[in-house]
Order: C-alpha cells, then structure tokens, then sequence
C-alpha cells in the first residue's frame, strides 16, 4: 500500500529556507508514470499547487512561486525534497506530498501533511 | 494562471442533491479533459472522489458524479448523507506541467 510521509522542520524563521522531505514506501519512485509534487495549504484556505519532479530530476513549479522553489529527489533513499527560500508568514501552511500522474499532473496518493509555520 | 473559481459554500438536506460548480477558461477546464476533485475532512488529507472529469476511483460511492460544460466543471452529489459534509475541491490540469486549483467549496448536509 502506497503511503507517503511528510518529515521536517516544524518552524521556520522569516528569510530564511524551508526544507521538507518526503518518504515514499510501497511503490518506487522511479516508476515511470509518475510525478512527485508538493501541494500546500495555509490555514483555513485552499490548495496551492507548488510543483513537481520526476525520478530522472526533472522539474516543473508553479510561476508565482517559480523564483524560490527548488524540488529535488533522491531515488536511493525514495525520497523527495522540497525547498522554499526567504519565507515570510504568506508561507505558513500544512504542506503535503502526493504522487501524481505524469500525463495530467492529478494528485492521487496524498501524505498526511506536515505544518511549517513562519515566524518573525 | 489564476485559480479556478467555486461558490464558498453549498448546501443540502440528508437524501436530497447538491451540485458544486468549478469555472476557468478554455486553457485549463474547458481545453482539457482532466479536471479531479477532492473532499477533504478536518484534519485530513484531501482524497481523489473525481478524475478525467467523470471517472471515479475505486471506492468512491456511485453517489458522487462529475460532468463538464465548456469551461464549467461540476461535482454532484446525490442522495445527501451527512458523512458528505466536508470542503470539495476541483483541479484541472492548465498545460505545461501546471495544475490549477479552485478555492474550495464547504458542503453543509
């Protein structure tokens, strides 16, 4: 059974990066037919698509966030990260893995989600 | 690319009907045949109830359906249930390795 698992720094100080990590156990994350993307959610609000990656390293990001996102992937570990640079408090939310369709990006398997807040 | 638009709420009574609309333009809902959509509970993770427009998941209840009307997209749900009362959100993939959301919609049973 696919699952997908969250991991990382609870809170952030303003400027600076966020890292998250994303573990991915039941399924390979070099399975062909496949991204893996990060979607977020600031309290209370909806859902914000940041961006994907693909097990070759490929990426693609939302525009608005296009500048300060960089999503990476490690196919040893079956993981994939997400970093987000100079954030301020618009970045705190519950931000969640999920895998999705490489023909049109639907998100299909989703983690529990992690919440990152931003302080001052 | 701007996010697509759904009412903030909507609302039923137990056994009855409700349709959730989701509207974006012909470079993401109306010019693709992909738009999904979740249900989300407090405290929980969105979940996959819609995909391609009409097809659902396995598990998914015969009483969530998906249909699409230009650049409209809609979510009905029959037979009202009180576990339905949750946030409902669209998708739709917009071209170019990009997916757009909607702003979310509250479902009152």
């Amino acid at each position: 059974q696919l699952q997908l698992q969250e991991s990382g720094p609870g809170l952030v100080k303003s400027s600076e990066t966020l890292s998250l990590t994303c573990t991915v156990s039941g399924d390979s994350i070099r399975g062909s037919a496949y991204y893996w993307g990060w979607i977020r959610q600031p309290p209370g609000k909806g859902l914000e698509w940041i961006g994907i990656t693909y097990f070759t390293g490929s990426t693609y990001y939302n525009p608005s966030l296009q500048s300060r996102v960089t999503i990476s992937v490690d196919t040893s570990k079956n993981q994939f990260s997400l970093k987000l640079t100079s954030v301020t408090a618009a970045d705190t939310a519950l931000y969640y893995c999920a895998r999705q369709r490489v023909d049109v990006l639907t998100a299909e398997y989703w983690g529990q989600g992690a919440l990152v807040t931003v302080s001052s | 690319q701007s996010a697509l638009t759904q009412p903030p709420s909507a609302s039923g009574s137990p056994g009855h009907s409700v349709t959730i609309s989701c509207t974006g333009t012909s470079s993401d809902v109306g010019g693709h045949n992909h738009v999904s959509w979740y249900q989300q509970f407090p405290g929980q993770a969105p979940k996959l109830i819609i995909y391609d427009d009409t097809k659902r998941p396995s598990g998914v209840p015969d009483r969530f359906s998906g249909s699409k009307s230009g650049n409209t997209a809609s979510l009905t749900v029959i037979g009202l249930q009180a576990e339905d009362d949750g946030d409902y959100y669209c998708s739709s993939y917009a071209g170019s390795n990009i997916l757009l959301f909607g702003g979310g919609t509250k479902l009152t049973v």
